[in-house]
C-alpha cells in the first residue's frame, strides 16, 4: 500500500517557471523525504524534513511540512529542462520502526524549453 | 564510493520461468530494501532487511517471491515461478539507519531491475 500521494499526477511548465507539487500523507510519521527520478533510472534524493521541522531549502527547492494538515510541498524555483522528472515524496511513519520508508504514486513533472 | 549495485538491468523470460535478482549495498549501509515499481506508479515495498534480519516482509508474495541477505551485505530476490503480471523494475536500496529513534537518513538506489516477463 502507498502512504502519500502526490498532487498533481502530472504538472508541464515553461522552463523558468517555478513547479509545485503537493503530499498528502495518512499516519503519522517520523519524516517526510522527497526524491526524484528520471526516466528509466533509480531515485535519487532531493530532500529530508523532519517532523518537527516545518520548512527547509537546499537551493532551488523549499520544501514546507504542515503535520496537522498531514502534508507537504516541493517547491522547484526557476525551473529547467533539466528537472524534468518524476517526483516522489517518501515516508518514514511514526507507528513503526523509522527505517520503513514508504513512497506516493509521484507527479511527472515537464519543463517546456 | 560505489553506489548500490544491481543486476541484470533487464531481464526477459517467459512465463513460469524463475529469475533472480542481485544487490550489493553501500559499504556499511545496515538496511536494505527491495522495492517493486510499476509503470507509472511509485515504488511498493516488498522486503526490508535491518543487518541480515528481515524486519518487514509483509507485502512480499511469499508463494513465489524469496530473498536473502547473507552476512548482512548482498542481497537476492527470487522469483519462481515468473507470472505475467510480475513485469516491473526491481528497485534495491540501501540506507544507515543509526538508531530506530533517530530515524532513517536517506536511501540510495541502485539503476533497477526490469523484468519482463511474456
Amino acid at each position: 500500500s502507498q502512504q502519500g500521494e502526490e498532487d498533481p499526477q502530472a504538472l508541464s511548465i515553461q522552463e523558468g517557471e517555478n513547479a509545485t507539487m503537493n503530499c498528502s500523507y495518512k499516519t503519522s510519521i517520523n519524516n517526510l523525504q522527497w526524491y526524484r527520478q528520471n526516466s528509466g533510472r533509480g531515485l535519487v534524493h532531493l530532500i529530508l524534513i523532519r517532523s518537527n521541522e516545518r520548512e527547509k531549502h537546499s537551493g532551488r527547492l523549499r520544501v514546507t511540512l504542515d503535520t496537522s494538515k498531514k502534508s507537504s510541498s516541493l517547491l522547484i524555483t526557476a525551473s529547467r529542462a533539466a528537472d524534468t522528472a518524476s517526483y516522489f515524496c517518501a515516508t518514514a511513519p511514526g507507528y513503526s520502526s523509522a527505517s520503513k520508508i514508504i513512497f506516493g504514486s509521484g507527479t511527472r513533472l515537464s519543463i517546456r524549453p | 564510493e560505489a553506489g548500490v549495485v544491481q543486476s541484470p538491468r533487464y531481464k526477459i523470460i517467459e512465463k513460469k520461468q524463475p529469475v533472480a535478482f542481485w544487490c550489493n549495498p553501500i559499504s556499511g549501509h545496515n538496511t536494505l530494501y527491495w522495492y517493486r515499481q510499476n509503470l507509472g506508479q511509485g515504488p511498493e515495498l516488498l522486503i526490508r532487511y535491518e543487518n541480515e534480519e528481515a524486519v518487514d516482509d509483509s507485502q512480499l508474495p511469499k508463494d513465489r517471491f524469496s530473498a536473502e541477505r547473507l552476512k548482512g551485505v548482498d542481497s537476492t530476490l527470487k522469483i519462481q515461478p515468473a507470472e505475467l503480471g510480475d513485469s516491473a523494475v526491481y528497485l534495491c536500496a540501501s540506507s544507515f539507519t543509526p538508531t530506530v529513534s533517530l530515524g532513517s537518513g536517506e536511501l540510495f538506489f541502485g539503476e533497477g531491475s526490469r523484468l519482463t516477463v511474456l
